[in-house]
């Protein structure tokens, strides 16, 4: 199984802060690979798809940019509606895995 | 709108079987992959597997292949998941998923004694 390693687990920051979320693959996964958000109590909300691409309705704060096998979740002036658990998933091949989340909280 | 419902979920009991379903609406069912993603309490999202629009195609993560079977219904737009053999292990959250981009709110299903 291709092994998602997301970092940090918990990031704490301060609005209007600039944050960035990692997961490294631990096999290729060429550009199949989104970005979830999900806060308390709801379900994950597609945030980014093929690596970079803004889902629909997501505010242009969030990107998503990949460097080799390194793949990140940038969120630019942090605004307190960002606050959530954010987790990426591979759909590369089969069983697709979710990385481990990163807790976004307020510092 | 493209709305997901789950059902099906309660408590059982250890050994013991369950079916949830996803009832789909606003969106041509049989055009699209759908999945089922699990989240146990406290705990991060967990794929489980996903089906192709005819049901010719099932991918499922290793550990539940033996335990979990997903179908589809095209002509009542639903989307099923049979559990069996459930443990304690298998209480969470499980979420239906519209080719991983759209999702229901989750069913909640507890297993124990």
């Amino acid at each position: 199984d291709i092994q998602m390693t997301q970092s940090p687990s918990s990031l704490p920051a301060s609005l209007g802060d600039r944050v960035t979320i990692t997961c490294r693959a631990s096999q290729d996964i060429g550009n199949y690979l989104r970005w979830f958000q999900q806060k308390p109590g709801k379900s994950p909300r597609l945030m980014i798809y093929g690596a970079t691409n803004l889902a629909n309705g997501v505010p242009s704060r969030f990107s998503g940019s990949r460097s080799g096998s390194d793949y990140s979740l940038t969120i630019n002036s942090l605004e307190s509606e960002d606050m959530a658990i954010y987790y990426c998933l591979q759909h590369n091949e089969y069983p697709f895995t979710f990385g481990s989340g990163t807790k976004l909280e307020i510092k | 709108e493209v709305k997901l419902v789950e059902s099906g979920g309660g408590l059982v009991q250890p050994g013991r079987s369950l079916k949830l379903s996803c009832a789909a609406s606003g969106f041509n069912f049989n055009d699209y992959w759908m999945g089922w993603v699990r989240q146990a309490p406290g705990k991060g999202l967990e794929w489980i597997g996903e089906i192709n629009k005819d049901s010719s195609t099932i991918n499922y993560t290793p550990s539940l292949k033996d335990k979990f079977t997903i179908s589809r219904d095209n002509a009542q737009n639903t989307l099923y998941l049979q559990m069996s053999k459930l443990g304690s292990e298998d209480t969470a959250i499980y979420y239906c998923a519209r080719g991983l981009r759209d999702w229901g709110q989750g069913v909640m299903v507890t297993v124990s004694s």
